[in-house]
């Protein structure tokens, strides 16, 4: 699976758009970027995932490079509950014996 | 999107005895699940991956013999910890994705504490 870098952690007021960003500059062709969060002491959650196209869900929307070496998670209107390690993961899709292979994740901070 | 439950969702068991963790997709047929550990402040682990029918293919530094996982049926999985020790204190998270499921879903978690 291609490496991804993310920063450590961030900050995002309630109620203002967070933007979380994501370096995978090694990412093939076949590769999807997924992002899943994990809120503290809960097993991770599935946001989305997208190929080349941003992506828009009920959750977040997904920007992606058009040379797909970078993307960003956004937020529109962070809530307190929002709080959580976000994970930007590349890899195949579908496949069932295709890993996720956890990064350290950036630790976003809704401040009231 | 689709559903895991993990069972017990805490447990507290003494050293030298086993503990049984049972994973069950709910509203989809898994496949594929797989097993994850996590220590406080580190990310996830992946242990081992079982297909249905199928012996579970773990990962480097990973005791087979220690870490018994059956995958019997599409939507139950169990990981059996086996002469738990301290060590093995952790969260256990276990995922499942399907043939319609290309994502991985994830169960709640389950908190082993050994004493």
């Amino acid at each position: 699976d291609a490496k991804t870098t993310q920063p450590p952690s961030m900050d995002c007021a309630e109620g203002r758009a967070a933007n979380l960003p994501c370096n995978h500059s090694t990412i093939s062709g076949n590769e999807y970027v997924y992002w899943y969060r994990q809120i503290h002491s809960q097993g991770p959650q599935y946001i989305i995932h997208g190929l080349k196209n941003n992506e828009t869900n009920e959750m977040a929307s997904l920007i992606i490079t058009e040379d797909r070496k970078s993307s960003t998670l956004i937020l529109p209107h962070a809530t307190l509950r929002d709080t959580a390690v976000y994970y930007c993961i590349v890899r195949p899709h579908g496949g069932a014996t295709n890993k996720l292979i956890f990064g350290t994740g950036t630790l976003l901070a809704v401040q009231p | 999107g689709a559903v895991v439950s993990q069972h017990p969702s805490w447990v507290i068991c003494k050293s030298g005895t086993s503990v049984k963790i049972e994973c069950r997709s709910l509203d989809f047929q898994a496949t594929t699940m797989f097993w994850y550990r996590q220590f406080p402040k580190q990310s996830l682990m992946l242990m081992a991956t079982s297909n249905e029918g199928s012996k579970a293919t773990y990962e480097q530094g990973v005791e087979k013999d220690k870490f018994l996982i059956n995958h019997a049926s599409l939507t139950l999985s169990t990981l059996t910890v086996t002469s738990a020790h301290p060590e093995d204190s952790s969260f256990y998270i276990c995922s499942g994705t399907g043939t319609h499921v290309g994502t991985q879903y994830f169960g709640p978690g389950t908190r082993l504490l050994v004493l």
